[in-house]
């Protein structure tokens, strides 16, 4: 069972608009929620991530919201870039501290 | 820093051959992980380690064997490769303070089992 989803594999966006990616999870246990950006040929490497006992994080031109009603996150990206074009992972923590990672949203930020 | 490096980054194996993918973090980490990502999939876990000594499965354990000596280093072993196996491999590791929860990955590891 996949417990964290990305239900877009691809999205495309104009440089300078909002890019906004998401994901639903479905284990209430998750204590920490992470956004990996992932360039080919390299590992992923770590963007933003949230505690589930907030709502909101900001870091820069990335915020990360999450919606635990919903078991919904979403990364939203303030101006785009064309840098910003890979493949973006939402990943999930449990009390465990096993990682449990989506199947990846690619993103293109078109100049 | 290196961080977190993986060895070999690419092997093509033969069915039934047997191999270990090297991993080794200089962080002092407590947490280490192997993942495996197939085209078109998420990062899946094999197994992890919270400590030197101690290894747990995770979601996808089947065909791999790993072992946790020292603080550094992680190897996870293919005992029988199959074809089922081709993937590209990536070692994880997190320290155990932070407010983050933030893995740092290696470069990555292609292994093609033909």
């Amino acid at each position: 069972d996949q417990q964290v989803k990305q239900n877009s594999p691809s999205l495309s966006v104009q440089e300078g608009r909002i890019s906004i990616l998401n994901c639903d999870y479905t284990n209430s246990m998750f204590d920490y929620f992470l956004w990996y950006k992932k360039y080919p040929a390299e590992g992923p490497t770590f963007l933003i991530s949230i505690s589930s006992i907030k709502d909101k994080n900001e870091d820069g031109r990335f915020t990360v919201f999450l919606n635990k009603s919903a078991k919904h996150l979403s990364l939203h990206i303030v101006p785009s870039q064309p840098g910003d074009s890979a493949v973006y992972f939402c990943a999930a923590r449990n009390t465990g501290n096993q990682f449990y990672f989506g199947t990846g949203t690619s993103l293109t930020v078109i100049p | 820093n290196a961080g977190v490096t993986q060895t070999p980054k690419f092997r093509i194996l033969k069915i039934g051959q047997s191999m270990t993918l090297q991993c080794t973090q200089d962080m002092n980490h407590n947490y280490m992980y192997w993942y495996r990502q197939d085209p078109g999939m998420g990062l899946k876990l094999i197994y992890y380690s919270v400590g030197a000594g101690i290894t747990d499965k995770g979601e996808v354990p089947n065909g791999y064997n790993v072992s946790r000596s020292t603080t550094e280093d992680f190897p996870l072993r293919l005992e029988l490769a199959a074809p089922s196996q081709t993937s590209v491999y990536f070692c994880a590791s997190r320290g155990r303070g932070g407010n983050t929860g933030e893995l740092f990955f290696g470069e990555g590891s292609r292994l093609t089992v033909l």
